[in-house]
């Protein structure tokens, strides 16, 4: 089946440490984002790449980072720096000249 | 820049009708329509571009006003399926390719 697959569903780790959450996709699309959502809020950009081997910053990228060294995955690793990493993680894909993105299940990230 | 969207929640008893505005300061090239139920990812319902127009399939429709940079969701005879929050997301015109969501507005169809 095509779709977007992000894992793990949710995930907890200890205050300071990185943790990489996973997002997949074999739709061939170019473009793939990063999310972050918050409970009653609406949907803040973290990264977003456009073709392999690059990606931007985008509203909230401090203590984030990235990598897109396959078209198909966008790994997002959320490290100590992020002063407060618990929220709810999507991850999008799209074509590039569309806009339009398809969003994956998400993983919860629980920091305690 | 956030758009913004109107109202923040609304209430409906199944059959009624709801209106969801989404504004933006910026010239916008495009607005997309989200829904997202709780715990779940957002779905793809449409997208507008540029130039007025007006889209729609089944009994949820939307416009794009270009000269106000609205953009409107009509939601007709509503369901309990039309329940979750929609989120519009933006591009702005000559900006790559990103969206920009709005904070949601909480829709709860009741019977």
């Amino acid at each position: 089946d095509g779709g977007i697959t992000q894992s793990p569903k949710y995930l907890f780790r200890k205050e300071g440490q990185n943790v990489t959450l996973s997002c997949e996709q074999n739709l061939n699309h170019d473009a793939m984002y990063w999310y972050r959502q918050d409970p009653g809020q609406g949907l803040r950009l973290i990264y977003y790449s456009q073709i392999v081997n690059d990606f931007q910053k985008g509203d909230i990228a401090e203590g984030y980072s990235v990598s897109r060294e396959k078209k198909e995955s966008f790994p997002l690793t959320v490290t100590s720096a992020q002063k407060n990493p618990t929220a709810f993680y999507l991850c999008a894909s799209g074509l590039r000249h569309t806009d339009t993105q398809y969003f994956g299940p998400g993983t919860r990230l629980t920091v305690l | 820049q956030q758009p913004v969207q109107s109202p923040q929640a609304v209430i409906l008893r199944e059959g009624e009708d709801a209106v969801i505005n989404c504004s933006s300061s910026k010239a916008l090239y495009s607005v997309h329509w989200y829904r997202q139920k709780h715990g779940e990812a957002p779905i793809f319902l449409m997208i507008l571009l540029k130039g007025g127009e007006q889209k729609g399939h089944d009994k949820i429709s939307a416009s794009f006003n270009e000269k106000k940079q609205q953009s409107s969701l009509y939601l007709t005879a509503s369901q309990l399926s039309y329940s979750g929050t929609y989120f519009c997301g933006t591009r702005e015109t000559g900006t790559a390719s990103k969206l920009t969501f709005g904070t949601g507005t909480r829709l709860q169809v009741t019977l």
